[in-house]
C-alpha cells in the first residue's frame, strides 16, 4: 500500500494492495467521525464510523485509526479491488447535540488492475 | 438511496431565474440537509432541519432559502440563480444529528447556470 499525503487528493494503488486514505481534522471538539465513499454519479455512502473513545474499529476489509493528539484520521482498506475505485470523504461532529456532520474535501481512490 | 429521493436529477436555468430543488424522504426521520459539492470544496452545508419548520444555516447558505413544511420534504430555493450556484447538490437525512452511522444521502441534483 502507498501513504499519502494529508494534502494529496489522489491515490492510485495496485489491485490487492492496501490502501491509506489520511484526513485532518480541525475541530478538537468533534467527537464522532465516518469515513464515506462517494462512486461516480452517486452520493456518498457510509462506510465505517468512530468514535473519540476509540483509536481503532474494523470493519469489513476496512479499518479506521483515530489519533487524537494529532487530530488524525485514517481509512485503511485491505486488498484492494477495483470496485473500491471512488472519492473517499471523512466527516466530523460532536456527537451530542444538534451539530451537523463537517465534511473533508475527500481523495480519489484509483485501483489498478 | 432507499428512502430518499431528490428531484429534478438535472436542471439547466438562466441566470437570474428562480429555482427549486425538492428533496423527500419516506423514512420519518427528524433531520434533512442541503450540502452542495464542488470540485477541490467537497461537501459544503447550505441549510439544514431538525423538525418541521425547524431550520438553520450553515457554512455556504447566501443565495439559498430552504422550507420544511412537512416531515418529508424539504425544499432548497435559489432565488436568483447566478453562475456561482452551479453546483451538484445533495440532499441527507438522519435520525439523530450527526451519529448512528451518520447520513443517508440522495442521488443528488446536477444544477447549470447559464
Amino acid at each position: 500500500g502507498e501513504s499519502v499525503g494529508l494534502h494529496l487528493p489522489t491515490l492510485s494503488v495496485q489491485e490487492g494492495d492496501n490502501s491509506i486514505i489520511n484526513c485532518a481534522y480541525s475541530n478538537s471538539a468533534s467527537d464522532y467521525f465516518i469515513w464515506y465513499k462517494q462512486e461516480s454519479g452517486k452520493g456518498p455512502q457510509f462506510i465505517i464510523d468512530i468514535r473519540s473513545n476509540m483509536d481503532k474499529r474494523q470493519g469489513q476489509r476496512v479499518t479506521v485509526l483515530l489519533n487524537k493528539t494529532v487530530k488524525h484520521l485514517s481509512l485503511q482498506i485491505a486488498a484492494t479491488q477495483p470496485g473500491d475505485s471512488a472519492v473517499y470523504f471523512c466527516a466530523e461532529t460532536r456527537g451530542s447535540g444538534n451539530t451537523p456532520l463537517v465534511f473533508g474535501k475527500g481523495t480519489r481512490l484509483s485501483v489498478i488492475a | 438511496d432507499a428512502g430518499i429521493t431528490q428531484s429534478p436529477r438535472h436542471k439547466v436555468t438562466e441566470t437570474g431565474t428562480p429555482v427549486t430543488l425538492r428533496c423527500h424522504q419516506t423514512e420519518n426521520h427528524r433531520y434533512m440537509y442541503w450540502y452542495r459539492q464542488d470540485p477541490g470544496h467537497g461537501l459544503r452545508l447550505i441549510h439544514y432541519s431538525y423538525g418541521v419548520k425547524d431550520t438553520d444555516k450553515g457554512e455556504v447558505s447566501d443565495g439559498y432559502s430552504v422550507s420544511r413544511s412537512k416531515t418529508e420534504d424539504f425544499l432548497l430555493t435559489l432565488e436568483s440563480a447566478t453562475s456561482s450556484q452551479t453546483s451538484v447538490y445533495f440532499c441527507a437525512i438522519s435520525e439523530s444529528a450527526g451519529e448512528l452511522y451518520g447520513y443517508t444521502f440522495g442521488s443528488g441534483t446536477r444544477l447549470t447556470v447559464v
